[in-house]
Parts: C-alpha cells; sequence; structure tokens
C-alpha cells in the first residue's frame, strides 16, 4: 500500500499568518497523464471532510484562494496564506493513483 | 442541495452483520461512482469500497474483503454496504462518499456518517 505521511501532526497557528503542511507518498502519485492524483480534506470539528484540493493543486468549488497546493511526484504541500478561525481542524492528504487509496494520518490545526 | 444519508448503524456483536444503507439527493446519482470511508480515533481515515456506476467495477480494502459487499440501486439513488462476520476493530464512523470525477479519484461529497459499534 502507499503510505501517506504528514508533517507537522499539530500546528499551532496564529490568526493572519501563513500556515504550511507537508505530505509525503511512499511512491509517486504522478501518473502518466501528467496529474498527481493527491488530494487534500479538511475535517473541522464535529463535521464530516470536506474537499479543499485535488489533483495536487486544484481548489475544489467554494474553496477560499488562501488555500494552495503544489508539490509532485511524492512531496506536496497545502499552504493556507492567511489563517482564519474558521481554518481549525484536521487535514488529510489522500493518494487516489492506486486502490486502496490511502490517507495521512492528519494534521491538527488550532488557534494559538 | 447534493446530499449524502447514511443510515443502519448501531450497536452489534461480534460475527454479527449489519447493512449500511446511503441515500443520496440533489444530483443525478446513476452518473457517479461511489464509496465508503470509514474513519477511527486510533487508524484516522480509511477507504473501504468503491463502485462505479453500473457496478461493474468494485474494489475493496484489504482489510475487509470476503467479508464486507458493496451495492448500489441507480432507481432508488441508494448506496449499500453489507457487512458480514464483524470483527472489533469495524468500530468505526461509516461515511458515504461521492467520487467526484469519473477520471481521477477526488471525494467532493461526504455523508454525515453513521457509527457501528462491535462489542459483546
Amino acid at each position: 500500500d502507499v503510505v501517506m505521511t504528514q508533517s507537522p501532526l499539530s500546528l499551532p497557528v496564529t490568526p493572519g499568518e501563513p500556515a504550511s503542511i507537508s505530505c509525503r507518498s511512499s511512491q509517486t502519485l504522478l501518473h502518466s497523464d501528467g496529474n498527481n492524483y493527491l488530494d487534500w480534506y479538511l475535517q473541522k470539528p464535529g463535521q464530516s471532510p470536506q474537499l479543499l484540493i485535488y489533483l495536487g493543486s486544484i481548489r475544489a468549488s467554494g474553496v477560499p484562494d488562501r488555500f494552495s497546493g503544489s508539490g509532485s511526484g511524492t512531496d506536496f504541500t497545502l499552504k493556507i496564506s492567511r489563517v482564519e478561525a474558521d481554518d481549525v481542524g484536521v487535514y488529510y492528504c489522500m493518494q487516489g493513483l492506486v486502490t486502496p487509496w490511502t490517507f495521512g494520518q492528519g494534521t491538527k490545526v488550532d488557534i494559538k | 442541495e447534493v446530499q449524502l444519508v447514511e443510515s443502519g448503524g448501531g450497536l452489534v456483536q461480534p460475527g454479527g452483520s449489519l447493512r449500511l444503507s446511503c441515500a443520496a439527493s440533489g444530483f443525478t446519482f446513476a452518473t457517479y461512482s461511489m464509496n465508503w470511508v470509514r474513519q477511527t480515533p486510533g487508524k484516522g481515515l480509511e477507504w473501504l469500497s468503491y463502485i462505479n456506476t453500473n457496478s461493474r467495477s468494485i474494489y475493496y480494502a484489504d482489510s475487509v474483503k470476503g467479508r464486507f459487499t458493496i451495492s448500489r440501486d441507480n432507481a432508488g439513488k441508494s448506496l449499500y454496504l453489507q457487512m458480514n462476520s464483524l470483527r472489533a476493530e469495524d468500530t468505526a464512523m461509516y461515511y458515504c462518499v461521492r467520487d467526484g470525477n469519473p477520471a481521477f479519484v477526488y471525494f467532493d461529497c461526504w455523508g454525515q456518517g453513521t457509527p457501528v459499534t462491535v462489542s459483546s
């Protein structure tokens, strides 16, 4: 199985400041079609996960542009340009290249 | 509004069975592949099973293969997960999840989840 490793696992943030989460996969997620099959999800407290980013860098519908995804191959990053209080929760990366599709352990983001 | 509503979870003894259901609304269910994903405090999010639009492509995680069966009823706009031979480690919140695109894998809509507890 493809192992997804996120860091850090906990990230205290200050509103208005940037934040960054790393996700590494045990094998490349770059498909022959040129896309990276890497998604980012946010699970806000008490809610189901919601899609933020797919194919490594494409924001899902309704996702604010302060969220951005980058990377290729095995190394990916989710960046929040200016954190807002509503951004707290657990962020997960997931690979959709090969079954079983696998998630990272999650990064808990909270306000300092 | 796109909505997925799971039901059927509950308390079951080890070795028992449960059938989860997911009712879809607000979109053309028959044109989307669907999945089941579960979440436990210890193991986080775990993808379990996938079914395509015409039920001809079905995949399972090894942890549930041979015990769980995914199915769908396009006319009734429903997704199902038949769970047999349940174990304590199957205790989790179970989510019905829509696959956002037939060419790529991303989960663009999640239900609210239904809890399953396997305990004697």
